[in-house]
């Protein structure tokens, strides 16, 4: 599997958008990037995912570059409930053996 | 709907001790994993099911075992906690192995401490 690269920590002031964005050099062409949220006490959370070009959904967009080796989450105007660790993951979509391999993920911190 | 649900929240126990996690999820998902996160470090594989009846390791697997009881239930044992143990457990399912177009979706954790 691709090894992911991303900040250890960013932050953010309240209505900013903030984008973060993750390094996988390695990436093949059976990989899919995926991203997810994890709050204090809880475990993460699915966000967004994709291969390639761009995807939005209602909590996020993934832009993706035509060379696929880096891939950036943009959160919209970023609220202080947004302030969590955000992982991104690289899979292949098509073996069903290696289960996704979590990172440090990166610790937003948004400030008032 | 509750999800993946773990139990019990919170457990200290004395080096030596046993103890079973449990973990169950109501969403007809075939595939099941445990991980556990120490702080500053990001999730680590311990054992995962890719499907009822089969179980493999994961990134750390020593110290542990599991059994997926049936398609719903996997349960993570220590046999003998160590204090390197003391961590935050969480169990996940997705609806097929492959985690593309099938998420993971987590419990909210077990924190054990082992003194």
């Amino acid at each position: 599997l691709a090894k992911t690269t991303q900040p250890i920590s960013m932050d953010s002031y309240e209505g900013q958008e903030v984008n973060i964005t993750c390094s996988h050099n390695n990436i093949a062409t059976n990989d899919y990037i995926t991203w997810y949220q994890q709050f204090p006490s809880q475990g993460p959370r699915f966000i967004i995912q994709g291969y390639k070009t761009k995807v939005t959904n209602e909590v996020a967009s993934l832009f993706i570059p035509a060379d696929r080796k880096s891939s950036t989450l943009s959160l919209p105007r970023v609220s202080l409930s947004d302030t969590a660790v955000y992982y991104c993951l690289v899979g292949d979509m098509n073996s069903g053996n290696t289960p996704l391999v979590f990172g440090k993920g990166t610790r937003l911190s948004v400030i008032a | 709907n509750a999800g993946v649900t773990q139990t019990p929240k919170f457990q200290v126990l004395k080096t030596g001790q046993s103890m079973t996690l449990q973990c169950a999820q109501d969403m007809n998902h075939n595939s099941m994993y445990w991980y556990r996160q120490d702080p500053g470090m990001g999730l680590r594989l311990i054992y995962y099911s890719a499907s009822e009846g089969t179980t493999d390791k994961g990134e750390v697997p020593n110290g542990y075992n599991v059994s997926r009881l049936n398609k719903r239930e996997f349960s993570l044992r220590l046999e003998s906690a160590a204090p390197s143990q003391t961590s935050v457990y969480f169990c996940a399912s997705s609806e097929r192995q492959t985690s593309y177009n099938s998420p993971l979706h987590f419990g909210n954790g077990t924190r054990l401490t082992v003194t």
